[in-house]
């Protein structure tokens, strides 16, 4: 499984855009970049998913970069509720399984 | 709300003992996920049922074992238990492995040996 690189922790303020890094330099073409986040006391809860254009949802944005070796979570407007493990993992579609492989994630720290 | 539904919540046993956790997936779902997280070793992947057949095996001990039923729920055994062995325990489930539908997570079951 190819591997994900993210910072241990970051730290934002309420109602402040969050930008979320995470390097997969060894991705294939058949990686799709995927976000869970696990908020505490709760299992992992999907974010978004993309292959090679930037993504927009209701809870965030994912801005893939052109060579595909990096991709950003953006989230637009912390509140507190999004303190939270933030994984980036890689998903290989061809893959039979379907599983993921969680990495350590980021822990965001969200301040009032 | 997932739609994934684990019991129990909390089980609190010995060392020796062995447990059964239960996992209900969200409607429609074929395919079911073990997952234990530790303080020390984060999630860690057991192991993928699809349609009531074993898909694919990842870090479970030769002392634990799962199996998917007919109606889809799925269980959890784990038998001799060690102390190392309290841990989180969560459930997911996810429409076909092929292809990108997310994994929808239950709540867990915390497991404590004493």
């Amino acid at each position: 499984d190819a591997k994900t690189t993210q910072p241990n922790s970051m730290e934002s303020n309420e109602e402040e855009p969050v930008h979320l890094p995470c390097n997969h330099s060894t991705i294939s073409g058949t990686d799709y970049i995927h976000w869970y986040r696990q908020l505490p006391s709760q299992g992992p809860e999907y974010v978004i998913h993309g292959l090679t254009s930037n993504v927009n949802n209701r809870m965030a944005s994912l801005a893939i970069a052109e060579d595909r070796k990096s991709s950003t979570l953006i989230l637009h407007r912390a509140t507190l509720r999004d303190a939270a493990v933030y994984y980036c993992i890689l998903r290989d579609v061809a893959s039979n399984t379907g599983k993921l492989i969680f990495g350590q994630g980021t822990t965001l720290q969200v301040k009032p | 709300d997932s739609g994934v539904t684990q019991t129990p919540k909390h089980l609190i046993t010995a060392t020796g003992q062995r447990v059964t956790l239960r996992c209900s997936p969200r409607s429609g779902d074929l395919s079911v996920y073990w997952y234990q997280q530790s303080l020390d070793q984060g999630l860690q992947f057991l192991i993928q049922y699809y349609n009531g057949e074993e898909r694919a095996k990842g870090n479970i001990l030769e002392r634990f074992s799962a199996q998917q039923f007919p109606d889809l729920h799925s269980e959890l055994n784990l038998s001799s238990l060690e102390l190392g062995d309290s841990a989180l325990y969560f459930c997911a489930s996810s429409g076909h492995p092929l292809g990108n539908s997310p994994l929808h997570f239950g709540n867990g079951t915390r497991l404590t040996v004493t």
